[in-house]
Parts: structure tokens; sequence; C-alpha cells
């Protein structure tokens, strides 16, 4: 079936650092990839997707390539901001699957 | 905009109490599910329905129960409510025709069970 592995966090950064989580998936044909963050006390929310291969996604600073040859999904942003603290989810989507398959979460901490 | 309402926030039940967790959204949106948020676990699918009359099983069903009968609903109900069901609830839409994987989620219930 479907997975999804993602970094283990917590992860703490300073402001301004240079932000990757990692994300691989397992699925059967094309799926379509996603990450969600949920900010403290409330429900997750896109932040971006792609949905073919070598699409990049992209939102808020925020990128993330979906690179199949390495079945790989990883968040990145250049330079942080305390407001990026969050728990970030990597999700898919299956062909024909009406449903969303998600990562266990990596909580981000920015400290001024 | 409203968006996914779900009610109550926070609840606290004893063993074998039964509850409904409320979940409406004003977007009309044909597809509305019902996920659980554990540490370590992130979320899994509980039930799920792709319009008004249909729902189906997500990856951990048991020990819930769901209907659909508008567009704008869909309760979760616990029957007989266990300490494994201590977890935090969220509800999530999204609109009908091919499933994109792009949720709107409600704001979620905790719910301890005692």
């Amino acid at each position: 079936g479907n997975s999804v592995t993602q970094m283990e966090g917590p992860v703490t950064l300073s402001e301004e650092a240079f932000l990757t989580i990692n994300c691989t998936y397992t699925a059967t044909g094309y799926p379509s990839l996603f990450w969600y963050v949920q900010y403290p006390g409330e429900g997750l929310q896109l932040l971006l997707k792609a949905t073919k291969a070598d699409d990049k996604g992209s939102n808020k600073g925020f990128e993330a390539t979906y690179r199949k040859e390495t079945t790989s999904f990883h968040l990145e942003k250049g330079s942080v901001q305390v407001s990026d603290s969050a728990v970030y989810f990597c999700a898919l989507s299956g062909f024909g699957n009406e449903k969303l398959t998600f990562g266990t979460g990596t909580r981000l901490t920015i400290i001024p | 905009n409203a968006g996914v309402t779900q009610t109550p926030k926070f609840q606290v039940l004893k063993t074998g109490q039964s509850m409904t967790l409320q979940c409406a959204q004003d977007m009309n949106h044909e597809y509305m599910s019902w996920y659980r948020q554990d540490p370590g676990m992130g979320l899994r699918l509980i039930h799920y329905s792709v319009g008004a009359g249909i729902t189906d099983q997500g990856e951990v069903p048991n020990g819930y129960n769901v209907s659909r009968s508008t567009t704008e609903d869909f309760p979760l109900r616990l029957l007989s409510a266990a300490p494994s069901q201590t977890s935090v609830y969220f509800c999530a839409s999204t609109m009908g025709g091919s499933f994109t994987g792009e949720l709107f989620f409600g704001e979620g219930s905790r719910l301890t069970v005692l």
C-alpha cells in the first residue's frame, strides 16, 4: 500500500537559517504529493502540491520538487522566520484513491 | 467565511459513554472525511463520504460510525468510547468529482476518554 516516511523531529533552527524537511514515499503508479502545515491550535492547511514527476510546488517561500527517481518530495525554504514555527506533514494521494496518506509530521521551531 | 466547523472543541468522556462529533461545511463540498491525529502516527483516515447518502471506511474505522444525510453535515459517532479513542479528531472536506487531495480542515476536536 501507499506510505509516507518523513524526517523525524523536532527541528529547531535560528531565524534566517535554511530549512530542509525530508519526505520519501512508497506508492504504485503516479501519486500526487502534498505538504500540509499545522499552526498551533489550528487545523491543517495545504502549503503546496505537485501532481507529476519533476513538478515543483511553491508557496510562501517554501518549495518542494517531485522526484520520481528517488521517490522524494523534500520541503525547503531559504530563510525561515519565527512565524514558520508549525508542524509540517507530507502526504500523498494515489491515482484513483480518494484519500490522503500522511506522514507522521515534523515539528519545526524557529528561534529569534 | 465559516469553512469547516467542528463541535465540540474539547470533550471528556468516561469509558463506555457515547457521543457525536459534529462537522459542518458551507462550501458545498461533496467530499467529507474524518481523521484522527495521534502523536508519532500522523493523521489516519477513519471514514469518508463522496456525497450525501454515501459513506466508506478508511484506515481505522472500528468503534466509529458515520452517516451523510445532507451535503453540509458529516457527524462522527462513538458508540462506546474506549481510552484508545483519546485523540484529536479532524474533519476535512473538498470538492467532488476527481479527488485532488486539496483538503480543507476544521480546527479539530480534542477527545479524552477516561
